[in-house]
């Protein structure tokens, strides 16, 4: 069955880095955009950004600019998000989740799919 | 991008319907037909209930609705039930072709 598997939970000090890893499954895995979604303890979900498994192409929520950098390994059907400069307001679950449209729907968007989600933890 | 506008809490009896809003700007809601509304019980990954306003995957109960008005989306449920006491988040596509989530609803079934 379709399903994305996410990395375990990570404990993490200000000011490091952390990488999390989403692996997909029972689908064809470059035709749908992965998003990465976050809630901070008792807190709403705040977007984070989406990534096409195709083409590569990238779009981060203006407040992860420069310190988020999604990858992918397509042998294994796998998205990466590697989130530097950690600060205590970092601190959420976060969930890998794939759109319902394919790639070639450049703005359609609705979260389909979802991991079940990976607790970061920065702490001093 | 500021987060769209949902009230903070929302409640009725069962068998009666409410009405959750998503009040966004020129830049989001009210351009685009591009909103999406999700259920999340606690400690659970959301779920998706709405897309484009108003379609309804399936396997979502046809007692959950949307609609758009200018600047605001609108997300109905009908006939209440237990089960539907949950959080409830509305998602739109931007002008910066970014993607903003709403503060949160939180539905109690009295």
């Amino acid at each position: 069955q379709e399903q994305l598997v996410q990395s375990g939970a990570e404990v993490k000090r200000p000011g490091a880095s952390v990488k999390l890893s989403c692996k997909a499954s029972g689908y064809t895995f470059t035709d749908f955009y992965i998003n990465w979604v976050r809630q901070a303890p008792g807190q709403g979900l705040e977007w984070v950004g989406r990534f096409s498994p195709k083409s590569g192409s990238r779009k981060y929520a203006q407040q992860f600019q420069g310190r988020l950098n999604v990858t992918t390994d397509t042998s294994t059907s796998t998205v990466y998000m590697d989130l530097s400069g950690l600060r205590s307001d970092d601190t959420a679950v976060y969930y890998c989740t794939r759109d319902l449209f394919p790639v070639w729907e450049l703005q359609r968007s609705a979260f389909d799919l979802w991991g079940l989600g990976t607790m970061v933890t920065v702490s001093s | 991008q500021s987060a769209l506008t949902q009230p903070a809490s929302v409640s009725g009896s069962p068998g009666q319907s409410i009405t959750i809003s998503c009040i966004g700007t020129r830049s989001d809601i009210g351009v685009y037909d591009y909103v999406s509304w999700y259920q999340q019980h606690p400690g659970k990954a959301p779920k998706l209930m709405i897309y484009d306003v108003s379609h309804r995957p399936s396997g979502v109960s046809d007692r959950f609705s949307g609609s758009k008005s200018g600047n605001t989306a609108s997300l109905i449920i009908s006939g209440l039930q237990a089960e539907d006491e949950a959080d409830y988040y509305c998602i739109s596509y931007t002008t910066s072709s970014t993607r903003v989530f709403g503060t949160g609803t939180k539905v109690t079934v009295l």
